[in-house]
C-alpha cells in the first residue's frame, strides 16, 4: 500500500515568487492535513481538507491557501513568498481527520531567496 | 507562556536506560498524541491518549488529565529511538510542543 506522497521534496524560490505543493494521500483516505515546521517555531497546523471541503484552518495569513481534489488529492499554495516562509512543509493523510492518528508525508523542504 | 511545554528540550542517554519526556498543557482537550520525527523529516504517530495509559513495545505513554500533564517513556533505549518526540493536544486546531531531541548512545 503506497503511503503520503509529497512533491516535490526539496524546493527553491525566490521572494514575491508563489509556489504549489501537492499531497496524494493513502488511497482510501478522505482527509488531509498540512502543516508547516520550522526551527523557530516548530510544527503548526495549516489546514485541514475532507472530502473537497476546508474543515479547519490555521492561524496564517491569507496568502497561504489550499484546496482538495475529487480525489482526494490536495495542493497548498502559498503567494508572494517571505523569507520567514521557508520551511518544511507536511502533509497526513487519515480515513476522517480531526486527530493526529494519521500517515505523513516525507515533506517538502521550501527554501525562499 | 506556550499552551504546550516539553521538556527536556534535548536528552542524550546510554544504551538501555528508561527514559521519561514530559508534556504538560493548559488547555483543554479530549486527546492527546505523541509522535515521533526522525532526521530527514518523515513523522510517525506514536500514540492517542485521552486517559490513562498505552504500550506499544518498549513505549509506554500516560496521561493524566487533571494534572494536565503527560509522559512519554522509553524502556531499554536504543540507538534507533533517536528521534525527535512531539507531544501534540487538540482537536479541530492542533497545538505542538517544541518537541524533545533525544540521542541514544551505543
Amino acid at each position: 500500500k503506497a503511503g503520503v506522497t509529497q512533491t516535490p521534496r526539496y524546493l527553491i524560490k525566490t521572494r514575491g515568487q508563489q509556489v504549489t505543493l501537492s499531497c496524494s494521500p493513502i488511497s482510501g483516505h478522505r482527509s488531509v492535513s498540512w502543516y508547516q515546521q520550522t526551527p523557530g517555531q516548530g510544527l503548526q497546523f495549516l489546514f485541514e481538507y475532507f472530502s473537497e471541503t476546508q474543515r479547519n484552518k490555521g492561524n496564517f495569513p491569507g496568502r497561504f491557501s489550499g484546496r482538495q481534489f475529487s480525489n482526494s488529492r490536495s495542493e497548498m499554495n502559498v503567494s508572494t513568498l517571505e523569507l520567514g516562509d521557508s520551511a518544511l512543509y507536511l502533509c497526513a493523510s487519515s480515513l476522517v481527520g480531526r486527530s493526529l492518528e494519521a500517515f505523513f508525508g516525507q515533506g517538502t523542504r521550501l527554501t525562499v531567496v | 507562556k506556550n499552551e504546550v511545554e516539553q521538556s527536556p528540550q534535548n536528552l542524550t542517554a546510554q544504551e538501555g536506560e528508561f527514559i521519561t519526556i514530559n508534556c504538560s498543557y493548559s488547555v483543554g482537550i479530549s486527546a492527546l498524541h505523541w509522535l515521533q520525527q526522525h532526521p530527514g523529516g518523515g513523522i510517525v504517530s506514536l500514540f492517542m491518549l485521552s486517559s490513562g495509559k498505552k504500550k506499544h513495545g518498549r513505549l509506554i505513554a500516560t496521561i493524566n488529565i487533571q494534572e494536565k500533564h503527560s509522559s512519554l517513556h522509553i524502556t531499554a533505549s536504543h540507538p534507533r529511538d533517536s528521534a525527535v518526540y512531539i507531544c501534540a493536544v487538540g482537536d479541530d486546531k492542533i497545538i505542538f510542543g517544541k518537541g524533545t531531541r533525544l540521542h541514544i548512545l551505543p
